[in-house]
């Protein structure tokens, strides 16, 4: 049984470039959430995808976009990079977005982000 | 921000010896999470908990939802070395599986 995959696992940009960061889900899980993790701190929460749609979005700028693809799997888009934009990129995926928090999120390993 | 206040920010501990970090928060969230964070790794779930007051357990951990519904707490009992690393708890307020984080507790073996 896969667990959440994605890619790249790391990643140099220079300032001012677009970046796109891919993950699957769980096999069965339909619902894919983005977190960023700054160095020391705990995740934060980006967007969330659910039948391609953006549901609910974090204190995030619309420099910060995403996608979700009729498998489910997803992408996260970033433009116009920042140095403050370094971090570990954090995939996590569910079941049901209706479901009342019974899904506990499942999370990849993340992508690591370094701006320079 | 971060909403949820996670104490103690890092604790040594030795084999054998029980653990305990609590996360608190000044508004009210419906569930309760608790992860595991090894380095170059994502979190891993170690217990959910839905209800007010609940307290449930998996191997030597056991955590507890807050009957206010502002906190809740960890314990590792009899700690091994694979217990170092960082524990977040998380928290959901409504439908829709948003996850906000505490800041983590680090784990680390007393040398």
């Amino acid at each position: 049984d896969a667990g959440v995959t994605q890619s790249p696992t790391h990643l140099i940009k220079t300032r001012g470039q677009q970046v796109t960061l891919r993950c699957s889900p769980k096999s069965g899980h339909d619902t894919v959430s983005w977190y960023q993790q700054a160095l020391g701190q705990g995740p934060q929460f980006i967007f969330q995808y659910y039948e391609e749609e953006e549901r609910q979005r974090g204190n995030f700028p619309d420099r910060f976009s995403g996608h979700q693809f009729p498998n489910y799997s997803s992408e996260l888009n970033v433009n116009a990079l920042l140095l403050g934009d370094s971090a570990l990129y954090l995939c996590a995926s569910s079941l049901a977005f209706r479901d009342r928090g019974r899904s506990p999120l499942h999370f990849g390993n993340g992508t690591r982000l370094t701006v320079t | 921000g971060q909403q949820l206040n996670q104490s103690p920010q890092s604790m040594f501990i030795q084999e054998g010896e029980d653990v305990s970090m609590n996360c608190t928060s000044s508004s009210i969230f419906n569930t309760w999470l608790w992860y595991k964070q090894d380095p170059g790794e994502g979190p891993v779930l170690l217990i959910a908990l839905y209800k007010a007051g609940e307290l449930t357990s998996n191997g030597r951990l056991t955590a507890q939802f807050g009957i206010t519904r502002k906190d809740s707490f960890l314990n590792i009992s009899a700690s091994i070395p694979s217990d170092v690393g960082i524990y977040f708890c998380a928290g959901i307020k409504a439908a829709g599986n948003k996850l906000t984080f505490g800041g983590g507790t680090r784990v680390l073996v007393k040398p």
